[in-house]
């Protein structure tokens, strides 16, 4: 089945460490995406990549790094940075021009 | 870059009932519109999609919507809800860019069918 696989589900780090969500596509899609989710504010984006090798930082990307080596990867690092990492973290991919992304099950970060 | 306004972040609605969910956007250019549903600790699922054409959209599990152009507007309507439609409600837009293209969501609205 073709789809975008988050890893892992559930994921528990101590203050201070880095930490990389992956996300695995077969949809041989060319965008892809990270958005965080915290309570009532909705999905904000983190980083997004439209081609191999090319990412733009979203509107919340300080303490985030990402790569794009491979077309169907996108693994997002959160780094001692983000100031308030704990959140549930979405993954989604779409073609090129966008007529609808594509979404993983997430994974919920608890920094603790 | 565009903004999505969900008007109400909480809708109760008794089972059986009718439902309406507001959404309204900011870009008076040419856009793609979305609803998606969320269940608790999921993913995003697709409910429908207008991309073009006709301005009303049906999707699934018996939802629909309707593109308003004049008002930058693209409200979610049920005529009968059930039980298993509580989930939280999202409404998304993306810009038909040649170079590509970002999706931009709103708050999400949190509907409540009551037994």
């Amino acid at each position: 089945d073709g789809g975008i696989t988050q890893s892992p589900k559930y994921l528990f780090r101590k203050e201070g460490q880095n930490v990389t969500l992956s996300c695995e596509q077969n949809l041989n899609h060319d965008a892809m995406y990270w958005y965080r989710q915290d309570p009532g504010q909705g999905l904000r984006l983190i980083y997004y990549s439209q081609i191999v090798n090319d990412f733009q930082k979203g509107d919340i990307a300080e303490g985030y790094s990402v790569s794009r080596e491979k077309k169907e990867s996108f693994p997002l690092t959160v780094t001692s940075a983000q100031k308030n990492p704990t959140a549930f973290y979405l993954c989604a991919s779409s073609i090129f021009g966008g007529t609808e992304a594509f979404f993983g099950q997430g994974t919920r970060l608890t920094v603790v | 870059a565009q903004s999505v306004t969900q008007l109400d972040s909480q809708v109760p609605v008794f089972e059986e009932a009718p439902v309406e969910l507001r959404c309204n956007y900011s870009s008076s250019v040419s856009v793609y519109l979305f609803w998606y549903v969320q269940y608790p600790n999921q993913g995003l699922q697709l409910l429908l999609k207008y991309l073009s054409g006709s301005t009303l959209v049906k999707g699934i599990n018996g939802f629909e919507a309707e593109f308003n152009k004049s008002q930058t507007s693209f409200h979610l309507r049920k005529p009968s809800v059930h039980i298993s439609d509580t989930a939280e409600y999202f409404c998304a837009v993306s810009d038909r860019l040649p170079t590509g293209n970002q999706f931009y969501f709103g708050t999400g609205t949190s509907l409540t069918v009551i037994p």
